[in-house]
C-alpha cells in the first residue's frame, strides 16, 4: 500500500496569517502517461463529511475559495491557506488515487491562534 | 443537486451482520463508481471498498476481502454494504462517497451512517 505521511499532526495560525500542511507519499504519485499527479485534499470540520478541495495536486474543486492551493509533484505536497479565517479550522487530509487501495495521510488538525 | 443518503447502520454484536445503504440522486448513477470510506471514532478516514458504475469491477481494501461485500443496483441509484462477521474494530462512521472517475478523488460525500459494533 501506499503510505501518507501528513506533517504537522497539528498547528495554530493567526487569523490572516498563512498555514501550510505537508503530505509525503511513500511511492510517486505522477503517472507519466499524462503527466498528473494523483493527489487530493480534503477539508473535515466537526461532525461533517469531509470536503473535496484540490484534486491532480493542485486543481482547486469548484466553488473552494481561491486562498485554498495545492503545489508539488511526485512524493512531496503541500496544501496551502494563504490567509486564514475562523472558518477554515477543521482536519485537512491528503489522499492518493495512484493505486488501489486508495490511502489518505493521518490528517493535519488546524486551529487559530 | 448531487445528494448521497447513506442508512442501514446501527448497534450490532460482535460476530453480527448489517447491511448498508447508499440513496443518491442528482445525477446519473449508473455513470459513477462508487466508494465506502470509514473513520472510526476520533481517528482519520480509511477506504473500505469501490465499484465501478456498471458494477463490473469491485476494489477492496485487502483486510476486507471476505468480510466486506459491496453491490449496487442501478435501477433504484443505490449503493450497498454487506457487513459481516462484525468486529469491535469495525466501528466507525460508514460514508459513501461519489468518484467522477475509476479510482479517483472523491468529489461528493454523503453524511454518513454510524457502526457500532458492541456486546
Amino acid at each position: 500500500d501506499i503510505v501518507m505521511t501528513q506533517s504537522p499532526d497539528s498547528l495554530a495560525v493567526s487569523l490572516g496569517e498563512r498555514a501550510t500542511i505537508n503530505c509525503k507519499s511513500s511511492q510517486s504519485l505522477l503517472y507519466s502517461s499524462n503527466n498528473k499527479d494523483y493527489l487530493a485534499w480534503y477539508q473535515q470540520k466537526p461532525g461533517r463529511p469531509p470536503k473535496l478541495l484540490i484534486y491532480w495536486a493542485s486543481t482547486r474543486e469548484s466553488g473552494v475559495p481561491d486562498r485554498f492551493s495545492g503545489s508539488g509533484s511526485v512524493t512531496d505536497f503541500t496544501l496551502t491557506i494563504s490567509s486564514l479565517q475562523a472558518e477554515d479550522v477543521a482536519v485537512y487530509y491528503c489522499q492518493q488515487y495512484y493505486r488501489s487501495p486508495l490511502t489518505f495521510g493521518g490528517g493535519t488538525k488546524v486551529e487559530i491562534k | 443537486e448531487v445528494q448521497l443518503l447513506e442508512s442501514g447502520g446501527g448497534l450490532v454484536q460482535p460476530g453480527g451482520s448489517l447491511k448498508l445503504s447508499c440513496a443518491a440522486s442528482g445525477f446519473t448513477f449508473s455513470s459513477y463508481t462508487m466508494h465506502w470510506v470509514r473513520q472510526a471514532p476520533g481517528q482519520g478516514l480509511e477506504w473500505v471498498s469501490g465499484i465501478t458504475g456498471s458494477g463490473g469491477t469491485i476494489y477492496y481494501r485487502d483486510s476486507m476481502k471476505g468480510h466486506f461485500t459491496i453491490s449496487r443496483d442501478n435501477s433504484k441509484n443505490t449503493l450497498y454494504l454487506q457487513m459481516n462477521s462484525l468486529r469491535v474494530e469495525d466501528t466507525a462512521i460508514y460514508y459513501c462517497a461519489r468518484d467522477p472517475g475509476e479510482l479517483y478523488h472523491l468529489d461528493y460525500w454523503g453524511q454518513g451512517t454510524p457502526v457500532t459494533v458492541s456486546s
